[in-house]
């Protein structure tokens, strides 16, 4: 079936650093991916919606020049973490799109920011 | 706006109990509804999915759900809980006809006692 592939799993930085993570649609095109943040005991929050070759839609409270993000192909989308601080440390989740409804969730990545 | 209530915060049940998660939904058209699983540190799992026709599904690990229209809901089931079912249980509402963005309810902590 379809996966999306998403990278590192997990990563620690430190405070002040850029991290990337990356989405990647292994058997199909993802028109548009959507990146998800998870707070501890919290149910998942939508970050931002990406189509391929257009900018970024941002929800409402979401820092535009620090959760960067970009869809530069139908197969690959990154979400760059800008100057890191702990409070950004969180589990970050995409979420690969195509038409006709279906959607394939990435793995995850665990951030740490000491 | 379309929104997602998981009632039980926390369910705690025997092994070998029957089991149910309740999720109610508010959505103006017809939604996608989908149940999905989260172990500790994991990502999510896509446990089933309701798009149309049968209005009881059949989904993986011995896992069932019912689409209720008149009572908005989309009960998770499973006759008998194993240990290894202890995880997060998200309940979510999508819009149908294209890839759009989900919004979870806030999930339900499932606990088995051996």
């Amino acid at each position: 079936g379809a996966v999306v592939s998403q990278h590192p799993s997990r990563v620690i930085c430190k405070s002040g650093t850029s991290v990337k993570i990356e989405c990647r649609s292994l058997d199909f095109q993802a028109t548009t991916m959507f990146w998800y943040r998870q707070f501890p005991k919290k149910s998942l929050m939508l970050m931002a919606t990406s189509n391929e070759g257009s900018k970024a839609t941002y929800e409402q409270g979401v820092e535009k020049d620090k959760f960067l993000i970009n869809h530069a192909s139908l197969t690959l989308s990154t979400l760059t973490v800008t100057s890191a601080h702990p409070e950004d440390s969180s589990f970050y989740i995409c979420w690969g799109g195509r038409e006709g409804g279906e959607a394939f969730f990435g793995q995850g990545t665990r951030l740490t920011v000491v | 706006a379309q929104s997602v209530t998981q009632p039980d915060i926390h369910i705690t049940v025997s092994e070998g109990a029957s089991l149910e998660l309740r999720c109610n939904y508010s959505y103006g058209a017809t939604p996608y509804l989908f149940w999905y699983v989260q172990s500790p540190g994991q990502g999510l799992q896509l446990l089933l999915k309701y798009f149309s026709g049968d209005t009881l599904v059949q989904g993986i690990k011995g896992f069932e759900a019912e689409f209720k229209r008149s009572q908005s809901s989309f009960n998770l089931r499973k006759p008998s809980v194993h240990w290894s079912d202890a995880a997060e249980y998200f309940c979510a509402v999508g819009p149908s006809g294209s890839a759009r963005q989900l919004t979870f309810g806030s999930g339900t902590q499932l606990t088995v006692l051996p």
